[in-house]
């Protein structure tokens, strides 16, 4: 089955630098990637996503970038706020797995002030 | 809209009982999925409902974890027999395309 692995397990940013975080997954059917963010003490909620037609995506600061030819998405979160502190989690989805996401093991960012 | 709602909050279980986690998808939503979150393991797919109807029960452990949505308003996580190595936050999503899915706050099982 699928595998996501999400590189960076911590990542500290000073405020209005940007933030990266790499994901790489194994299944060439993987067709949809959504990210989510994990407040501390909070549920996941969805912040972005991105399909496999087409290679870049952005809203307001959050751009995700996907190269289908190495198997790797990334999301940059651009002039960082102490609000995007929190847990970010990359996902893949194949047609063939139905709804189902494989996730990362998450990233915590801390955008230092 | 309250989101989803998921009862209890916290569970504390001894070894060998039963837990039943409940879950409320938002009004609509025909989408229902059910995930475990440990620190080790990070976010496990455990099962997922369309229209009520059981789709995937591929990450679910098979001989004591049990799901059902009985109707479009909620659905119920059994764990048979908890042992500690259970003990995790259970989430509990719902989606109204599929795509984007809504998650409650979880359920923190802790077996003793």
């Amino acid at each position: 089955g699928e595998k996501v692995e999400q590189h960076e397990s911590t990542l500290s940013v000073r405020e209005g630098d940007s933030a990266v975080i790499n994901c790489t997954y194994t299944d060439t059917a993987s067709s949809y990637f959504p990210w989510y963010k994990q407040e501390a003490g909070k549920s996941l909620h969805f912040v972005i996503d991105i399909r496999s037609n087409v290679d870049r995506k952005q809203s307001q600061r959050l751009i995700v970038l996907l190269d289908k030819k190495a198997k790797r998405f990334s999301l940059h979160i651009t002039a960082t706020q102490p609000e995007d502190s929190a847990i970010y989690f990359c996902a893949a989805r194949t047609n063939s797995a139905g709804n189902k996401l494989t996730f990362g093991i998450g990233t915590r960012v801390l955008v230092r002030p | 809209n309250a989101g989803v709602i998921q009862t209890p909050r916290h569970k504390v279980t001894g070894k060998g009982q039963e837990a039943t986690l409940w879950c409320e998808p938002i009004s609509g939503h025909s989408a229902v999925f059910w995930y475990r979150q440990t620190i080790v393991q990070g976010l496990e797919f455990l099962t997922y409902f369309r229209n009520q109807a059981p789709i995937d029960d591929s990450g679910m452990p098979k001989e004591r974890f049990s799901a059902q949505m009985p109707n479009q308003s909620h659905s119920t996580l059994k764990i048979q027999s908890t042992q500690p190595q259970d003990s995790a936050v259970y989430l509990c999503a719902s989606s109204l395309t599929g795509d984007e899915q809504y998650f409650g706050p979880g359920t923190r099982l802790t077996v003793l």
